[in-house]
């Protein structure tokens, strides 16, 4: 079984358009994430959420949405697709607990997004 | 603010010869610190993380790192080389903050038969 799955592995559209990634988690965390990472292999959060609440949203353009349904679930949209957007997309999950710190996290294989 | 620092782009081995890739911090408390390795095409894998206790800590695939607060560095070490540990290596942080974990630049290592 997939620990962090994501869907499509690879997505292809044109600038202006609207996208999305999907993610899920069956290790029971309580805590996913985005982060995006550059042609130049730079990894950097995006966005967290922990119990489907928002906890960390880092300077990122409106465009990006993310939105989790679930505990088990955080998704990605993109509307207005720009050439800059074109970049690896990796979903992350951990179960965290404040007093605790961080615990490690678990990635996904990665959603490589090309706007042309 | 916390960052990492990884000198290192680009490193290249024999196959049997021992590894040290450098990993510096920074952070104003006690930092999580964590080392992924990304295969080419691949996602992360944790590889080893130290969170308090013994500074040297014991990963997977025979990886080892030192947590050196003085230094500030998190160096990670492997005895020797295999051919199959060629990919790219990230050093992270981490402090309370929710599960920000910010990342080094990478290191990619290239093994050599």
């Amino acid at each position: 079984d997939t620990a962090v799955s994501q869907t499509p592995k690879y997505l292809v559209t044109q600038m202006g358009n609207d996208k999305s990634i999907k993610c899920e988690q069956n290790l029971g965390h309580d805590t996913m994430y985005w982060y995006k990472q550059d042609s130049k292999k730079f990894l950097k959060i995006m966005f967290s959420y922990n119990n489907k609440e928002l906890i960390i949203n880092e300077t990122v353009p409106n465009r990006f949405s993310p939105k989790s349904p679930d505990k088990a679930h955080l998704n990605l949209h993109i509307n207005s697709l720009e050439l800059g957007d074109s970049a690896v997309y990796f979903c992350a999950s951990s179960q965290d607990e404040l007093w605790a710190g961080t615990y490690e996290q678990y990635f996904g294989p990665g959603t490589r997004l090309t706007v042309t | 603010a916390q960052s990492v620092t990884q000198p290192d782009i680009h490193i290249t081995v024999s196959e049997g010869a021992s590894l040290e890739l450098r990993c510096n911090y920074s952070y104003g408390a006690t930092p999580y610190l964590f080392w992924y390795v990304q295969s080419p095409g691949q996602g992360l894998q944790l590889l080893l993380k130290y969170f308090s206790g013994d500074t040297l800590v014991q990963g997977i695939k025979g990886f080892e790192a030192e947590f050196k607060r003085s230094q500030s560095s998190f160096n990670l070490r492997k005895p020797s080389v295999h051919w199959s540990d060629a990919a790219e290596y990230f050093c992270a942080v981490s402090g309370t903050s929710y599960g920000k974990l910010t990342f080094g630049q990478g290191t990619i290592l290239t093994v050599h038969p």
